[in-house]
């Protein structure tokens, strides 16, 4: 049983433009969500972060954006660059019990940002 | 670099063998995390340290995985009697706190069972 699904498995994106990745989630205890940016042979690289208690958190060029109600968060990259290219997973931990102290991943997604 | 360190980068063994992978989390880190990640997958939780406490470790993936901590500093996880299916990368993090806190990884050490 999934509990964080990046339904996209890959995306394309003109460098300039932006790139919205997407992550769903079923657990409704999870909350605190997370993006980390991961390229290849090397660990994942925290990014951004978001709280149940806000609707949006932003950070330079990446905002990341949540529906409690859809249980639905997205990160968008604005502008996109070569650099961005990547595999961006989506995180999720929750205020009690295993899901305080544990992450749960989504599969990812693989940003190629062309230039 | 002040961040977490992970060693062997890579490791190669054979079926059978025993592997043992350390962790030097970011020094004033007192919660250190393993993960497993393989190929297509997120990473995905083997078990967690509060200083030397292991708080939970019923994720390991069978009786051939274990981790310590002794010191409440560094940490190390064995492998023994390794298999192919133990073909991975084994993520090390470290964090401050514990709900809504946000973990750093390190590089990752590469394991190949062949």
């Amino acid at each position: 049983d999934q509990q964080v699904k990046q339904n996209s498995p890959s995306l394309s994106v003109q460098e300039g433009r932006i790139s919205i990745l997407n992550c769903d989630y079923t657990n409704s205890m999870f909350d605190y969500f997370l993006w980390y940016k991961k390229y290849p042979a090397e660990g994942p690289t925290f990014l951004i972060s978001i709280s149940s208690i806000k609707d949006k958190n932003e950070d330079g060029r990446f905002t990341v954006f949540l529906n409690k109600s859809a249980k639905h968060l997205s990160l968008h990259i604005v502008p996109s660059q070569p650099g961005d290219s990547a595999v961006y997973f989506c995180a999720a931990s929750g205020a009690a019990g295993a899901g305080s102290y544990q992450l749960t991943f989504g599969k990812g997604t693989k940003l190629s940002v062309i230039p | 670099d002040t961040g977490v360190s992970q060693d062997p980068r890579h490791k190669i063994t054979k079926r059978g063998q025993n592997v043992t992978f350390r962790c030097d989390p970011i020094s004033e880190h007192n919660r250190l995390y393993w993960y497993r990640q393989t190929l297509g997958q997120g990473p995905e939780f083997l078990t967690y340290f509060q200083n030397e406490a292991q708080l939970e470790k019923s994720r390991l993936l069978s009786d051939r995985f274990s981790a310590e901590r002794p010191k409440g500093s560094f940490s190390t996880l064995e492998i023994q009697r390794t298999e192919q299916g133990d073909s991975a990368m084994y993520l090390c993090a470290s964090s401050l706190r514990l709900a809504g806190n946000t973990i750093y990884f390190g590089e990752g050490s590469w394991l190949t069972v062949v």
